[in-house]
């Protein structure tokens, strides 16, 4: 079955300091990639994907994440952190092909020090 | 980014009573869904419906559950005789293609 491993629950960081945070997956094939942002009381926000091609995919607010096969590891970073980043980070997979249910790791919360 | 319109934000019911969720889709996406999160723990796929019909659902999904389209457009989740444990953060998502899933913003159920 498929598995996420989010292995950091909770990460802090001051603001400006760079930010990886880990994702690792258990699949038998490669599958689609995701991270979703979630602020407290909001919705989850596509923050990026990877399907296939380049390894290193951006997103949005800066973000950035890195497929490494070898590695089953998908970990987002961002070079330098912002205050409004305070969020919950889940990252999730999904089989090729489409149509597919995502798989959900259970979260690292991300705190920002002024 | 696409939106997907979910109502109520909040709701708090009895047990024992039911619920519907509503999702208003994003225009043009064919795939829709629902997801839940019990306060504290991770996302947990629920359900997933192509096409006017479920096309997986997880264990969660049992006879209490239902989905539907009922009008072609909206697509709601009825929660029968609910419980204590249903208590959570209920999402509508929806894809065009499958490949990517957009959530709502959604709906918090509190059961008393």
């Amino acid at each position: 079955a498929q598995s996420v491993t989010q292995p950091d629950i909770h990460i802090t960081v001051s603001e400006g300091a760079s930010l990886e945070l880990r994702c690792n997956y258990s699949y038998g094939a490669t599958p689609y990639l995701f991270w979703y942002v979630q602020s407290p009381g909001q919705g989850l926000q596509l923050l990026l994907k990877y399907f296939s091609g380049d390894t290193l995919v951006q997103g949005i607010k800066g973000f950035e994440a890195e497929f490494k096969r070898s590695q089953s590891s998908f970990n987002l970073r961002k070079p330098s952190v912002h205050w409004s980043d305070a969020a919950e980070y889940f990252c999730a997979v999904a089989r090729q092909g489409g149509s597919e249910k995502l798989v959900f790791g259970k979260g690292t919360k991300l705190t920002v020090n002024p | 980014e696409p939106e997907v319109t979910q109502t109520p934000s909040h709701q708090v019911t009895q047990m024992g009573q039911e619920v519907i969720l509503r999702c208003v889709p994003i225009s043009n996406h064919l795939y829709f869904y629902w997801y839940r999160q019990i306060l504290g723990q991770k996302v947990e796929f629920l359900v997933s419906f192509y096409n006017n019909e479920i096309s997986e659902k997880s264990e969660i999904f049992d006879d209490q559950f239902s989905v539907e389209r009922p009008d072609g457009s909206n697509f709601t989740l009825k929660i029968r005789s609910t419980k204590l444990e249903d208590s959570a953060m209920y999402f509508c998502a929806n894809s065009r293609s499958g490949n990517t899933i957009y959530f709502g913003e959604g709906s918090w159920l509190t059961v008393v």
